[in-house]
């Protein structure tokens, strides 16, 4: 069975700082991945997804993703943090055996502060 | 937004007592989900639905049913809440499965049982 980890489950950056989100994965087959936010009481909305066409994925918001298969690592990150970026984020992977459902990391909460 | 709406998106409720929750789709995605979210555990599916009326167990599944009379939608019924039912779910919706697929999720219905 395919897992992730998220190795941090919180994060604190100042406004302006980079964004590093860590995500490791194990699985039997050549996953396909995905990084998902959710802001306060909302609903969770995909930031990018790896599908095997290139190792460093660029998403929504200035964030990007590198897929690194010697290290299983897809860490998040995003040059310059915003207030706005404030949320949890989420790394999920999907299985490629049976009905390929995705398997979520636990989250990792963002604070930026000021 | 993908057309996902949740309802009800609050709802208190007494142990023992019968819960459904529904959830309605707009775009017509054959794949429908139920997840909840507890902290600590991400999210984790319970049930999941391939077509009107074919429907089968994610992970955590035991005290929930599901159906699916239409395409558009997905009802998740709690036949005897329990306190550990506490959470917030979230529905979700997909056209396909398949390495580049993603899914797309509504906005949640947090269920609290006293």
């Amino acid at each position: 069975a395919q897992s992730v980890t998220q190795l941090d489950s919180h994060v604190s950056v100042s406004e302006g700082t980079p964004v590093l989100l860590r995500c490791n994965y194990s699985s039997s087959y050549s996953p396909s991945l995905f990084w998902y936010v959710q802001h306060p009481n909302k609903g969770l909305q995909l930031l990018l997804k790896y599908t095997s066409a290139a190792t460093l994925v660029k998403g929504i918001n200035g964030f990007e993703a590198e897929f690194k298969k010697s290290e299983t690592s897809f860490h998040l990150t995003k040059p310059s943090a915003h207030m706005s970026d404030a949320a949890e984020y989420f790394c999920v992977v999907r299985e490629n055996t049976g009905f390929q459902k995705l398997v979520f990391g636990t989250g990792t909460r963002l604070l930026v502060s000021p | 937004d993908a057309g996902i709406t949740q309802s009800p998106r609050h709802k208190v409720t007494e142990t023992g007592t019968p819960v459904t929750l529904r959830c309605h789709q707009t775009e017509n995605h054959r794949y429908m989900y139920w997840y909840r979210q507890d902290p600590g555990h991400g999210l984790r599916l319970i049930h999941y639905s391939y077509g009107v009326k074919d429907t089968d167990k994610g992970e955590v599944s035991d005290g929930y049913s599901v159906s699916r009379s239409k395409t558009e939608d997905f009802l998740l019924t709690l036949e005897s809440a329990t306190s550990s039912q506490t959470s917030v779910y979230f529905c979700a919706i997909s056209e396909r499965i398949g390495e580049n697929t993603e899914a797309f999720f509504g906005q949640g219905t947090r269920l609290t049982v006293v």
